[in-house]
């Protein structure tokens, strides 16, 4: 089955504490982001890949880090720095070369113990 | 990317088709309208895109008027699995480099009764 997978689904995390997601996808995609939603809200981008080893912030990148190492992989680390980690993350991914559409993968919740 | 308007929420019953419609009064000529759907606690589902031709695929069609100002999602036969918040984004074909996310607004609630 070709898609995006996420994991955990559920996350805790405790104050001062640093939790990396994992996002993979097998869909030979160039191009791989992160978003966050909150309760009723739409996506904000947090960081963005065009490419293997290049990562570029998106909006609201403060507080978070990410790389990619290897194409099918975008993991995203939420630090301690983030204040208001709560909410739900998603992964998306794209083929580029002129194709638009994003895919998304599960999404993983985040909650502060 | 152009702005769109959409309603908060809509109600429709269950096999009648749902028409949601999208304002984006400030298109551009290169700027594409693309549709996804996003059940409760699930990622985003891309549907359908269009530039001016109507649309359509097996999930639903696409119609865009001729002054590309609005558009009207149409889901044939609304079932209770189609219950998810509708976006509407409006965006170039290929973006290039920059900062390339989609921007998602609050969507349309789209409510089917059974």
């Amino acid at each position: 089955d070709g898609g995006i997978t996420q994991s955990p689904k559920y996350l805790f995390r405790k104050e001062g504490q640093n939790v990396t997601l994992s996002c993979e996808q097998n869909l030979n995609h160039d191009a791989m982001y992160w978003y966050r939603q909150d309760p009723g809200q739409g996506l904000r981008l947090i960081y963005y890949s065009q490419i293997v080893n290049d990562f570029q912030k998106g909006d609201i990148a403060e507080g978070y880090s990410v790389s990619r190492e290897k194409k099918e992989s975008f993991p995203l680390t939420v630090t301690s720095a983030q204040k208001n980690p709560t909410a739900f993350y998603l992964c998306a991914s794209k083929a580029g070369g002129g194709q638009e559409t994003q895919y998304f993968g599960p999404g993983t919740r985040l909650l502060v113990l | 990317d152009a702005k769109t308007t959409q309603p908060t929420s809509m109600d429709c019953a269950e096999g009648r088709a749902a028409n949601l419609p999208c304002n984006h009064s400030t298109i551009s000529g290169n700027e594409y309208v693309y549709w996804y759907r996003q059940i409760h606690s699930q990622g985003p589902q891309y549907i359908i895109h269009g530039l001016k031709n109507n649309e359509t695929n097996e999930m639903a069609s696409l119609i865009i008027t001729e002054d590309r100002k609005s558009s009207t999602l149409i889901l044939p036969h609304a079932t209770l699995r189609d219950t998810a918040v509708y976006y509407c984004i409006v965006r170039v074909l290929f973006s290039g480099g920059g900062a390339d996310g989609l921007t998602f607004g609050k969507g349309t609630h789209l409510i089917i009764q059974p």
